[in-house]
């Protein structure tokens, strides 16, 4: 296995436009998550899937970002309408739900977003 | 409101002891997590605690008081690839992790 990718590893793109990012977890991991981090700051939690449902969205994130995960593996995490405002790494992490509560994540690379 | 704290940067010098400490308020408690993060990279699990007291891996050992809402993370025998940020996170009552800003662990020779 390979741990968690995610591609694009680096996006530029210009306000107003949609970026669409993808995450391949651990193939075993039934649990999969986005966050977004900024310089100098914690990852902050974006949403969250469990198999392929989405069970949790962040009160902070806007009707403009959307994530799917279809057939409950790999997961897409799409912006419309970039803002500068959401220039950040936007990190996927995967686990597997453990019996003695360590949800401990792997997280993959991130992708670097940066809206001109 | 949950809130963790933990100090923005310090600096230690190679081959020596560095402690980083961490406070919480979270809504409900199951498990402290610290994670290494090198610039421009992702985080990696260190450590894990749910009952009080220290776990120790190798050089690195995490410390956990619940009724303090306190945690640390003890780094020995300094090395310079040890320059990083160290985040630490809480698993609240619904299990979600809420996360530090991290501290920036700067190693001098």
């Amino acid at each position: 296995d390979t741990g968690v990718s995610q591609d694009p590893r680096h996006k530029i793109t210009k306000r107003g436009q949609n970026v669409t990012f993808r995450c391949d977890p651990i193939s075993e991991h039934n649990r999969l998550y986005w966050y977004r981090q900024t310089l100098g700051q914690g990852p902050e939690f974006l949403t969250y899937f469990q198999n392929e449902a989405q069970l949790e969205k962040s009160r902070l994130l806007s009707d403009r970002f959307s994530a799917e995960r279809p057939k409950g593996s790999f997961s897409t995490l799409e912006i419309q309408r970039t803002e500068q405002g959401d220039s950040a790494m936007y990190l996927c992490a995967s686990s597997l739900e453990g019996i003695d509560g360590a949800n401990v994540l792997t997280f993959g690379a991130g992708s670097r977003l940066t809206v001109l | 409101g949950q809130n963790i704290d933990q100090p923005t940067e310090m600096t230690a010098t190679e081959g020596a002891i560095v402690q980083i400490n961490c406070t919480y308020q979270t809504s409900g408690f199951n498990g402290l997590f610290w994670y290494q993060q090198h610039a421009g990279e992702a985080p990696t699990f260190l450590s894990y605690n749910v009952l009080d007291g220290l776990e120790e891996k190798g050089r690195f050992s995490s410390f956990l008081s619940r009724s303090k809402g306190y945690s640390y993370l003890l780094l020995k025998e300094l090395q310079m690839k040890d320059s990083a940020s160290y985040l630490c996170a809480v698993s609240d009552s619904n299990y979600q992790l809420i996360w530090g800003a991290g501290t920036k662990l700067i190693i001098k020779p």
